[in-house]
């Protein structure tokens, strides 16, 4: 079955400990992404990666970092986490001109 | 910049109601259109994608969206709703050639009252 795996899927933590949410797809992809959702904000992208090794920052990447070691990984790094990045976290795989699958999402909360 | 406007954030509708989501684009060129439905609780899913051809796109459940390159517009259409339809609804936004950026609507949250 097609799917992207994020973990975890909820996160309470506090103010400026370095934490990782894990994303995985099985489909071969070389296109992987990283959103956050806000109410009344719609999606917006934070990170992207064309392939292993290549990312690229998308419209909102202040305080994230991500890595594409592999082609089925892509993890979202918060080096010290701030209130302001809580949020719903979603990972998605596949070019956009075809249509993206989605993670289940990821809920932190930074206190 | 280019934007994507989904002029209703909420939308309640009894069953058996017709609906229209409304979204529009700002971008001049060639665009991919996109709607996408978020069930409460649940992960984005593809609902319909228009690339070339027919404007009128006919997609999952019974949705259905038209093209309207003259009003930059991908508006989303069901003709009778469900309870079930209760989701919230984004519309997105690809320039044709650009592989790697969706511009999103902030969404329209749907309630259909039983």
């Amino acid at each position: 079955e097609a799917q992207v795996t994020q973990n975890p899927r909820y996160l309470i933590t506090v103010t400026g400990k370095k934490l990782t949410v894990t994303c995985s797809q099985n489909m071969n992809h070389e296109y992987m992404s990283w959103y956050r959702q806000d109410p009344g904000l719609g999606l917006r992208q934070i990170y992207y990666s064309m392939n292993v090794e290549v990312t690229d920052k998308g419209d909102v990447p202040e305080g994230y970092k991500v890595s594409r070691k592999e082609k089925r990984n892509f993890p979202l790094i918060l080096e010290s986490p701030s209130p302001n990045q809580t949020s719903l976290y979603f990972c998605a795989s596949g070019g956009a001109s075809e249509g993206q699958y989605f993670g289940p999402g990821t809920r932190l909360t930074v206190t | 910049a280019q934007s994507v406007s989904q002029h209703n954030h909420h939308v309640i509708l009894s069953e058996a109601a017709s609906l229209e989501l409304g979204c529009n684009y700002s971008y001049g060129g060639t665009v991919n259109l996109f709607w996408y439905v978020q069930y409460p609780g649940q992960h984005l899913q593809l609902l319909l994608k228009y690339f070339s051809g027919d404007p009128l796109v006919k997609g999952i459940k019974g949705f259905e969206a038209e093209f309207i390159k003259s009003k930059f517009s991908f508006n989303l259409r069901k003709p009778s709703v469900q309870w079930s339809d209760t989701a919230e609804y984004f519309c997105a936004v690809n320039r044709r050639g650009s592989n790697y950026q969706l511009i999103w609507g902030a969404g329209t949250k749907l309630i259909i009252k039983p």
